[in-house]
């Protein structure tokens, strides 16, 4: 069955440093590759989505991710974090083509960043 | 805002009671995904419905059921409810029948159940 696994629980940084959460999948075949994040008392909102092309991916407010296939991981970074960067962070997977396209999410990471 | 609507926001019930939880989707969509999110479990697939059909189950118990109606919006019936059926459920919508497309998500209802 396909699995995804956030290394980090918790991150706690200041503001200004850089951020890298760790996402790795099991799954053999052809996947597409999502990061959501949830503001604090929000809904998930989409920061950025991999299906082809390209391993690097660029996504809203300066988030960016890689997908090394070899590694099964599409982890994520942000060169320097702010106040408001503070949320869980999920990653999630959708096998590619076929019939389902439920996601299948991580644990999820909070991040907290401090003024 | 993701045009996905839920209704209601919160929701206060007691042990064995039954609730409905409703889902409008994005115009256009097709696709609707119900996931429930617990501090213990995480974020899980409930559900899935394409055009009125139930197309896929996830880790949904038997005393939860669902259904999607014509005009599209979806309901998500949970009966004889325990204190572990308190959690956030989405729904989340999109076009298409599979995966390769953003899915878009709701405000979610908070279940409570005392």
């Amino acid at each position: 069955a396909q699995s995804v696994s956030q290394h980090n629980h918790h991150v706690i940084l200041s503001e200004a440093a850089s951020l890298e959460l760790g996402c790795n999948y099991s799954y053999g075949g052809t996947v597409n590759l999502f990061w959501y994040v949830q503001y604090p008392g929000q809904h998930l909102q989409l920061l950025l989505k991999y299906f082809s092309g390209d391993p690097l991916v660029k996504g809203i407010k300066g988030f960016e991710a890689e997908f090394i296939k070899s590694k099964f991981s599409f982890n994520l970074r942000k060169p320097s974090v702010q106040w408001s960067d503070t949320a869980e962070y999920f990653c999630a997977v959708t096998r590619y083509g076929g019939s389902q396209g439920n996601l299948i999410f991580g644990k999820g990471t909070k991040l907290s960043v401090k003024p | 805002d993701s045009g996905v609507t839920q209704t209601p926001k919160h929701l206060i019930t007691a042990t064995g009671q039954r609730v409905t939880l409703r889902c409008s989707p994005r115009s256009g969509d097709l696709s609707v995904y119900w996931y429930q999110q617990s501090l213990d479990q995480g974020l899980q697939f409930l559900i899935h419905y394409y055009n009125g059909e139930e197309r896929a189950k996830g880790n949904i118990l038997e005393r939860f059921s669902a259904q999607q109606f014509p005009d599209l919006h979806s309901e998500l019936n949970l009966s004889s409810l325990e204190l572990g059926d308190s959690a956030l459920y989405f729904c989340a919508s999109n076009p298409e029948l599979a995966g390769n497309n953003e899915q878009f998500f709701g405000p979610g209802t908070r279940l409570t159940v005392l």
